[in-house]
């Protein structure tokens, strides 16, 4: 069982390059985020799908774009680097809560892709 | 908003000592929370959560955590620290819909022998 993997580990952009992150999971869960990390900082939400065909904004989407077309893969679209999204980004996932989705299910992360943008 | 503190940046101990992390929250409702740990190079790992019932919870690795809601508290403690527990240490908070955490910005504890 893979879990939730994440690639590329490490890229490295020129700013005003695009890429895509790729994140798939094998554990049939319906809700995926992709957060990112700075030092320091904790980690922030990018944006969130509960399912496929389903995406939302999180606390900080501005320069990202994603899709879901299945439930098992939902990657991360950069469009136009910038040197602010040097980063470390994570795609995580998990079940579904009952009732609205407010849930105690644990998210499971993917090891992570180290982005910089020079 | 929705926020949660983990007011120590940075916490040494020693090896066999005991282990006491932070987390406050600021939440509304009843909270489900939750404690990851992060090895360098590595995601989260969860290692316990609260959403109801006892307020002790036991997680992996000898870990264990208290809530506290009248101090809207949810601190980490380890009674004997081993080397291998050198990481950083994430606090969080589940929001209603769509199951989003909110982090906290994170504890790394060394280990010194």
């Amino acid at each position: 069982n893979a879990g939730v993997t994440q690639t590329p580990k490490f890229r490295i952009l020129k700013i005003g390059q695009s890429m895509t992150l790729q994140c798939t999971q094998d554990m049939n869960h319906n809700y995926m985020y992709w957060y990112r990390q700075d030092p320091g900082m904790g980690l922030k939400l990018i944006y969130y799908s509960v399912g496929a065909g389903i995406t939302d904004k999180g606390e900080v989407p501005n320069g990202y774009n994603v899709s879901r077309s299945t439930t098992e893969d939902f990657p991360l679209r950069l469009e136009l680097a910038a040197p602010s999204q040097t980063s470390v980004y994570f795609c995580a996932s998990s079940y579904p809560g009952q009732g609205t989705g407010y849930s105690n299910q644990p998210q499971h992360f993917g090891d992570g892709t180290r982005l910089s943008i020079l | 908003a929705q926020s949660v503190t983990q007011p120590d940046i940075h916490i040494t101990v020693s090896e066999g000592a005991s282990l006491e992390l932070r987390c406050n929250y600021s939440y509304g409702a009843t909270p489900y929370l939750f404690w990851y740990v992060q090895s360098p190079g590595q995601g989260l790992q969860l290692l316990l959560k609260y959403f109801s019932g006892d307020t002790l919870v036991q997680g992996i690795k000898g870990f264990e955590a208290e809530f506290k809601r009248s101090q809207s508290s949810f601190n980490l403690r380890k009674p004997s620290v081993h080397w291998s527990d050198a990481a950083e240490y994430f606090c969080a908070v589940a929001l209603e819909y769509g199951n989003k955490l909110v982090f906290g910005a994170g504890t790394i504890l060394r280990v010194k022998s």
